[in-house]
């Protein structure tokens, strides 16, 4: 499988934008890359996933490299409620999710 | 609301006492899965159904069963649980296996065994 690295933390203050990297440079080409959050007490939840282009949703934004070895969600205002763990996770059409150890993200009132 | 449901939320046991713990979906989705999730070790996937009566072992099936018999529902058994199958557990789905499909997860049942 396909593996990726993120860092360990990450800090921001409320209201301001946070970029979380992520590297995948041994990603293929038909390797979705998807991004999930954990909050405290709380299953994962999806917050987008793309294969070459840039994407945008309500939650966040998804720039991905155009060798596609690196990617990084942008969450534009972070709030309290965005404290959790973020994790990077490509999948290729197998059944599973490979989840690895996250960002874990503080954000500052 | 769609959502994916898990039960019990908690639950303390013992050696040896047969447990199984119900996943239930209401969004028609053919795939379904189980994780556990241990402090350090991440998420981690013990079994997954890509449709009825269709399974297949994840990474840690050992010590666990699940069945497949109605779309909605995915339960998972622990026909003889034992200490180091202490865990958080978490149900999910998806539309089906496809890797552009994002998976729901359940609220987790954080299990004990004693």
């Amino acid at each position: 499988d396909a593996k990726t690295t993120q860092p360990n933390s990450m800090e921001s203050n409320e209201e301001e934008p946070v970029h979380l990297p992520c590297n995948h440079s041994t990603i293929s080409g038909t390797d979705y890359i998807h991004w999930y959050r954990q909050l405290p007490s709380q299953g994962p939840e999806y917050v987008i996933h793309g294969l070459t282009s840039n994407v945008n949703n309500r939650m966040a934004s998804l720039a991905i490299a155009e060798d596609r070895k690196s990617s990084t969600l942008i969450l534009h205002r972070a709030t309290l409620r965005d404290a959790a763990v973020y994790y990077c996770i490509l999948r290729r059409g197998d059944y599973k999710l490979s989840f690895g150890a996250g960002t874990t993200v503080t954000v500052r009132a | 609301e769609a959502q994916v449901t898990q039960n019990p939320r908690y639950l303390i046991t013992v050696t040896g006492k047969k447990l199984t713990v119900t996943c239930s979906q209401n969004m028609n989705h053919e795939y379904m899965s189980w994780y556990r999730q241990d402090p350090g070790l991440g998420l981690r996937q013990i079994y997954y159904s890509m449709n009825v009566e269709v399974t297949d072992k994840g990474d840690v099936p050992e010590g666990y069963k699940v069945s497949r018999k109605e779309k909605r529902n995915f339960p998972l058994i622990l026909e003889s649980p034992s200490p180091n199958q202490t865990s958080l557990y978490f149900c999910a789905s998806s539309l089906d296996r496809g890797p552009y499909n994002e998976q729901f997860f359940g609220p987790g049942t954080r299990l004990t065994v004693l």
